[in-house]
């Protein structure tokens, strides 16, 4: 079946570091792949996402590349602040399953950026 | 920007009691579903709904949990009779279209503790 393997938190750093959250996958079909953030307090947010091989995703300094020969997403992101303590989830979506599929989703990772 | 909006933010419920939790997902959405996550797991899928019926449901998902649209703005998920294994934070997400590599907008979840 479909999975999604995330590296293990908490990830500490200090302000300005540079930040790898390792994400691999299992999927039955061409999947699409993503990275959700869950900042305090709040819902599960769409940082961004890939839907085909070597495509890289970006958003706000985090980038992403859609490595199919690796099945890997990982999350990077050059100069990390305080403010993107958070959550981050990676997640698929094969299209193989159904029109409608849901998301498949990783445990997650729990960054904390100290000053 | 629309938000998906769940209420009660955190429910405290005795076992083997009945609690709804409700969604308002964003307005224009025809894609609705239901995820939870039990504290350090991962986020799991439970169902999702589209034109007033289930379109997939997990196997978490038993006769235990039901969904339902009353109105044209709500959507809820009723567990019938929790247990102890039902603590978790639930998720509602909608998304507008049916394209696998669609996003889903989730809200801030609801946080279920059953004594």
């Amino acid at each position: 079946g479909n999975s999604v393997t995330q590296m293990e938190g908490p990830v500490t750093l200090s302000e300005e570091a540079f930040l790898t959250i390792n994400c691999t996958y299992t999927a039955t079909g061409y999947p699409s792949l993503f990275w959700y953030v869950q900042y305090p307090g709040e819902g599960l947010q769409l940082l961004l996402k890939a839907t085909k091989a070597d495509d890289k995703g970006s958003n706000k300094g985090f980038e992403a590349t859609y490595r199919k020969e690796t099945t890997s997403f990982h999350l990077e992101k050059g100069s990390v602040q305080v403010s993107d303590s958070a959550v981050y989830f990676c997640a698929l979506s094969d299209p193989i399953i159904s029109g409608n599929t849901p998301l498949v989703f990783g445990k997650g990772t729990r960054l904390s950026v100290i000053a | 920007e629309p938000e998906v909006t769940q209420t009660p933010s955190h429910q405290v419920t005795q076992m083997g009691q009945e609690v709804i939790l409700r969604c308002v997902p964003i307005s224009n959405h025809l894609y609705f579903y239901w995820y939870r996550q039990i504290l350090g797991q991962k986020v799991e899928f439970l169902v999702s709904f589209y034109n007033n019926e289930i379109s997939e449901k997990s196997e978490i998902f038993d006769d235990q949990f039901s969904v339902e649209r009353p109105d044209g703005s709500n959507f809820t998920l009723k567990i019938r009779s929790t247990k102890l294994e039902d603590s978790a934070m639930y998720f509602c997400a909608s998304k507008g279209d049916q394209m696998y590599n669609s996003p889903l907008h989730f809200g801030n979840g609801t946080r279920l503790t059953v004594t």
